[in-house]
């Protein structure tokens, strides 16, 4: 059945190190989006595409980079230079088709990133 | 700067009465609402929408109002039930595709 698939659960990243969180969709959707959620506070956007091969930053971009090579996936990678990367990423998709539905994200499981 | 706010970290009702949530947006250039529900480490699950159109939308259970010149929604939960804990949040979103939410609301649905 369709939705969409984070990996890994949990992780966990070495100082300097940069790590890749992967995102799959199979609802055959244009955009998609990541956001990081801390404790006690609502989702923030990292970046989100609107369609192959183009994304955008959101408003927490810095630290963080992503890729769009196909429809399905959309990996985010944590780099070195996100000094307080510990939270949870949440990854989503919508339509872009016109009328309501496009408004509409599902979200993924979540991954919980860690600092060692 | 926060564009949608929750202003109610938390809200605890008794089982059968009515929930109310509720939210405020800053960015008149949003034209489409909705609310989430979240489980602990689960991803949101889309509850309820509204249109910048209208001023309510009802689906069972659960009714979203919009009032666009106070830049206010809410959303009713009648009647509330144990199950309906969980975090909410709402979001805006504008022509872009780009979403803002809230901070969220922690519901409990005592017994």
């Amino acid at each position: 059945d369709g939705g969409i698939t984070q990996s890994p659960k949990y992780l966990f990243r070495k100082e300097g190190q940069n790590v890749t969180l992967s995102c799959e969709q199979n609802l055959n959707h244009d955009a998609m989006y990541w956001y990081r959620q801390d404790p006690g506070q609502g989702l923030r956007l990292i970046y989100y595409s609107q369609i192959v091969n183009d994304f955008q930053k959101g408003d927490i971009a810095e630290g963080y980079s992503v890729s769009r090579e196909k429809k399905e996936s959309f990996p985010l990678t944590v780099t070195s230079a996100q000094k307080n990367p510990t939270a949870f990423y949440l990854c989503a998709s919508s339509t872009t088709l016109t009328g309501p539905a496009k408004n509409i994200q599902y979200f993924g499981a979540g991954t919980r990133l860690s600092v060692l | 700067d926060q564009q949608v706010k929750q202003n109610s970290p938390s809200l605890s009702v008794q089982e059968g009465r009515i929930s109310i949530l509720n939210c405020d947006y800053t960015n008149s250039m949003f034209d489409y609402f909705l609310w989430y529900k979240k489980y602990p480490a689960e991803g949101p699950t889309f509850l309820i929408s509204i249109s910048s159109i209208k001023d309510k939308n009802e689906d069972g259970r659960f009714t979203v109002f919009l009032n666009k010149s106070a830049k206010h929604l809410s959303l009713h939960i009648v009647p509330s039930q144990p199950g309906d804990s969980a975090v909410y949040f709402c979001a805006a979103s504008g022509r872009r595709g780009d979403m803002r939410f809230g901070a969220g609301t922690r519901l409990t649905v005592k017994p």
